[in-house]
């Protein structure tokens, strides 16, 4: 079975440019959750979406956004680049928005702001 | 808000020894996770832990969860080498109506032959 699969794998953008990642969640999972982690820590919760709807978001600014399609896919959005925002972007799928749903992680997408 | 401390952060031991990993959390957390780092990867689940006195064990490693003093341990057993990692506990924050995972900052764990 095909676990959370994300792309890019790595990015390297300037600062004031914008971004999209994007993430697939393992079949039948219907929420995605982004994380940022930050070299040398453990990562911080941006989003979670469930049934295309945004289902909560940790203290980001809203220089991020994201959405999720009808196929339970997900893109996350981030503006104005700033060299801070240099992380790995994890994504995390879970079977529905609530209750014990174990989150399964991707393999991430390495950005760097130059 | 949840807040996770894990300690210690760094730890270098020997093949065949035994430590234990301290996970303290801030408040009501009652699912408590842990989760193995390899250098440039993702993140591996290990445990799921969903009641007070839980306990679960995968090989030489075993995780427990004490909800009344907000701590949980990851013990392990006879070290191998194959076991250095970082590794992260993480809390469930339900604030707002999600599930986000509120992370510690990771023991990165060495052990040496």
């Amino acid at each position: 079975d095909a676990g959370v699969t994300q792309s890019p794998t790595h990015l390297i953008k300037t600062r004031g440019q914008q971004v999209t990642l994007r993430c697939s969640p393992i079949s039948g999972h219907k929420s995605v959750s982004w994380y940022q982690q930050v070299l040398g820590q453990g990562p911080q919760f941006i989003f979670q979406y469930y049934e295309k709807e945004e289902r909560g978001r940790g203290n980001f600014p809203d220089r991020f956004s994201a959405r999720q399609f009808p196929n339970y896919s997900s893109e996350l959005n981030v503006n104005a680049l700033l060299l801070g925002d240099s992380a790995l972007y994890l994504c995390a799928s879970s079977l529905a928005g609530r209750g014990v749903n174990e989150q399964f992680f991707g393999p991430g997408t390495r950005l760097t702001v130059l | 808000e949840l807040k996770v401390e894990q300690n210690p952060l760094f730890l270098s031991m020997q093949e065949g020894k035994n430590y234990t990993i301290y996970c303290n959390y801030s408040t009501t957390s009652d699912r408590l996770y842990w989760y193995r780092q390899d250098p440039g990867k993702s993140l591996e689940s290990l445990f799921v832990l969903l009641s007070n006195g839980a306990v679960k064990q995968e090989g030489r490693l075993m995780a427990s969860l004490d909800t009344k003093a907000r701590l949980s341990t990851l013990h392990i057993t006879a070290a191998v080498h194959d076991l250095s990692a970082t590794y992260f506990c993480a809390g469930l924050y339900s604030g707002g109506g999600a599930d986000g995972l509120t992370f510690g900052k990771g023991t990165h764990l060495i052990i040496q032959p």
